[in-house]
């Protein structure tokens, strides 16, 4: 257990729909990572936040967005879904906000989109 | 942009051998190389190194970075039936604070 929860675990939804994952980093960690594994590509980073701020940014969609509350949890907010997005989205956290701080992984919550 | 190479795909070998994983990179400001260790669940952390950390050594596990030609190996010894998995290699460097991964070596470790 690496510390990092993030809820749900699955989520089946249709789509155009919207949905809203949420982690919740280790006790001590300021950033906050969310990645995307897809079968076909891997794990891709999407954004990063940093204490609030995001820091960041990787091949994430203008269909995403993500924010950092003050109690340093994270949601991810997905909007108008298409089949494509059906993947596994990770968070990580880590205790630095640079790249040197080893992250670490949450479960992780399916997407399934119909 | 940056790049992980990972090799080989995939590798199947019998309990007690020795395995090498390797990982190739192409980046433009290093910051460290880290190993992870994926099941059926989220990437576990296994080693990272850095330009002040070459090498890493945990059990059975030990890890070497190059840093002159571009490339980390994982070495793991007396493989056992638990270390099957996908082992990823991911590379921090550049402009941003990414990790970029490449596509992971299946290891199947059978009895």
């Amino acid at each position: 257990d690496s510390g990092v929860t993030q809820t749900p675990k699955h989520l089946i939804t249709a789509t155009g729909q919207r949905v809203t994952l949420r982690c919740s980093p280790r006790s001590g960690d300021l950033s906050v990572y969310w990645y995307q594994q897809s079968l076909d590509q891997g794990l891709q980073f999407l954004i990063q936040y940093y204490n609030g701020e995001e820091r960041a940014k990787g091949n994430i969609l203008e269909r995403f967005s993500a924010q950092q509350f003050p109690d340093l949890h994270s949601e991810l907010n997905l909007s108008s879904l298409e089949l494509g997005d059906s993947a596994l989205y990770f968070c990580a956290s880590s205790v630095v906000g640079t790249g040197e701080g080893e992250q670490f992984f949450g479960p992780g919550t399916r997407l399934t989109v119909l | 942009e940056d790049k992980v190479v990972q090799s080989p795909l995939s590798l199947v070998v019998h309990e007690g051998d020795t395995v090498t994983l390797n990982c190739s990179y192409e980046v433009t400001n290093f910051r460290s190389l880290l190993w992870y260790k994926q099941e059926k669940k989220a990437p576990t952390f296994l080693f990272m190194l850095t330009s002040s950390g070459i090498e890493k050594k945990s059990g059975r596990l030990s890890s070497i970075l190059d840093k002159k030609e571009l490339f980390s190996i994982l070495n793991i010894t007396a493989t056992q039936t638990g270390d099957s998995a996908v082992y990823l290699c991911a590379l921090s460097g550049g402009s941003n604070y990414k990790l970029t991964f490449g596509k992971g070596t299946l290891l199947t470790v059978n009895p």
